[in-house]
């Protein structure tokens, strides 16, 4: 079945280092977003990219990178700049412009030890 | 700048009792969608309904109901005869730029529904 799968489901990261979270998506969809949730909060866009090779700047996206290489593949790097990265991160993505039927991943659980 | 504003922070309510989730939104354009999710525990986000700015017609699906209003820039969520399944974080959420080049989801900061048996 078609799906976005992140990895890992739980990370700790030790403060100073950069870790990468993992997005995959097998629907063929063109845009690719990151969303951050703190509890109590909504999700907030760090990052997006509508095409391969292409990605722009979300409202939180310092602190963070991304790539994005290969259509299926979005990956998240929680750099050391992040001051508070301890949170929840959804994937999400869409086929493409003008079609917004959002498919999201089951996230992963960020905690800084 | 769009906004989702979602004023019930945590809703109690017993089980079989109708429950409203408010869901109020603000834009300047013309032509936007308006969605709600459903995050339970697990954490992933379940899809529940999207509409668009020009389809005002109401929406039920089964005990959920939703009453779009345009003029009062509402989209609010209603349960009827709530069922302990149902507790979980709802999110009202709005796509900025339509038409433009953005397509990103703008959400509110959720309600929590408890349903207790």
């Amino acid at each position: 079945d078609g799906g976005i799968t992140q990895s890992p489901k739980y990370l700790f990261r030790k403060e100073g280092q950069n870790v990468t979270l993992s997005c995959e998506q097998n629907l063929n969809h063109d845009a690719m977003y990151w969303y951050r949730q703190d509890p109590g909060q909504g999700l907030r866009l760090i990052y997006y990219s509508q095409i391969v090779n292409d990605f722009q700047k979300g409202d939180i996206a310092e602190g963070y990178s991304v790539s994005r290489e290969k259509k299926e593949s979005f990956p998240l790097t929680v750099t050391s700049a992040q001051k508070n990265p301890t949170a929840f991160y959804l994937c999400a993505s869409i086929p493409g412009q003008g079609d917004y039927g959002y498919t999201f991943g089951s996230g992963t659980r960020l905690t800084v030890v | 700048a769009q906004k989702v504003t979602q004023a019930q922070t945590e809703i109690s309510v017993v089980e079989k009792e109708d429950v409203t989730l408010d869901c109020v939104y603000e834009t300047r354009d013309t032509t936007y969608y308006l969605f709600w999710y459903k995050q339970p525990p697990s954490g992933e986000l379940v899809f529940l309904i999207r509409r668009n700015s020009f389809d005002e017609q109401n929406e039920i699906s089964g005990r959920y109901s939703w009453n779009f209003q345009k003029s009062t820039s509402s989209f609010n969520f209603t349960i009827t005869a709530s069922q302990v399944v149902d507790s979980a974080v709802y999110f009202c959420a709005i796509i900025a730029g339509v038409g433009g080049s953005q397509g990103n989801l703008i959400f509110g900061k959720g309600t929590k529904l408890s349903v207790k048996p």
